[in-house]
């Protein structure tokens, strides 16, 4: 099992470029979630998803947009990139949304925006 | 939602016990006790979890107060490998948010000592 990948690991873009981040799991979860991390901080939820097809706002979701067209996948976009969203972001996923349900992480994709 | 306080950074020395302490005392009767950590350049990755009774496995303990408004992460011998930022989060029925995300805060960077 490979878990949760992502790709890619590192990426530069100037300011006002598009990108696509992808986001695998091999599980078969359900549930899957885009979280940022900034420099010393925790991670912040962007967008989630209950099941292929659905997405769902989270803490932070402007300036992406997300697709969960097949259940593996969890793909995160950046329409026009801003400087702002320089950051690591991860990717995790989940069985359930159960209290008691761990969440598996991506190893990140860090992303700087010029 | 619940908030939990973790010191900001500990130091242990390799081989000996550590004890990673987590105030939560707005924590409610439903809430989950989970311990996620970080280890350099890598997503998170979960390490425990409890309700009310402690609990053991491969990776560490968890001793929970009995008021529920503390506990306690012990790693019982460190190794440098275990040198990660550790992350005392409450996830709940009531929380209803977001497909039951996990709120990061600030976490514990333990550090390990030769």
């Amino acid at each position: 099992n490979a878990g949760v990948t992502q790709t890619p690991k590192f990426r530069v873009l100037k300011t006002g470029q598009s990108m696509t981040l992808l986001c695998a799991q091999d599980m078969n979860h359900e549930y899957m979630y885009w979280y940022r991390q900034d420099p010393g901080m925790g991670l912040r939820l962007i967008h989630y998803s209950v099941g292929e097809g659905t997405t769902a706002k989270g803490e932070v979701p402007d300036g992406y947009n997300v697709s969960r067209l097949k259940k593996q996948n969890f793909l995160l976009g950046l329409e026009s990139a801003a400087p702002s969203q320089t950051s690591v972001y991860f990717c995790a996923s989940s069985y359930s949304d159960r209290v008691k349900e761990t969440q598996y992480f991506g190893p990140g994709t860090r992303l700087l925006v010029l | 939602d619940a908030k939990t306080t973790q010191p900001n950074s500990m130091e242990s020395n390799e081989e000996e016990p550590v004890h990673l302490p987590c105030n939560h005392s707005t924590i409610s009767g439903t809430d989950y006790i989970h311990w996620y950590r970080q280890l350099p350049s890598q997503g998170p990755e979960y390490v425990i979890h409890g309700l009310t009774s402690n609990v053991n496995n491969r990776m560490a303990s968890l001793a929970i107060a009995e008021d529920r408004k503390s506990s306690t992460l012990i790693l019982h011998r460190a190794t440098l490998r275990d040198a990660a930022v550790y992350y005392c989060i409450l996830r709940g029925f009531m929380n209803n948010n977001a497909g039951n995300m996990l709120t990061f805060g600030g976490g514990t960077r333990l550090m390990v000592k030769p």
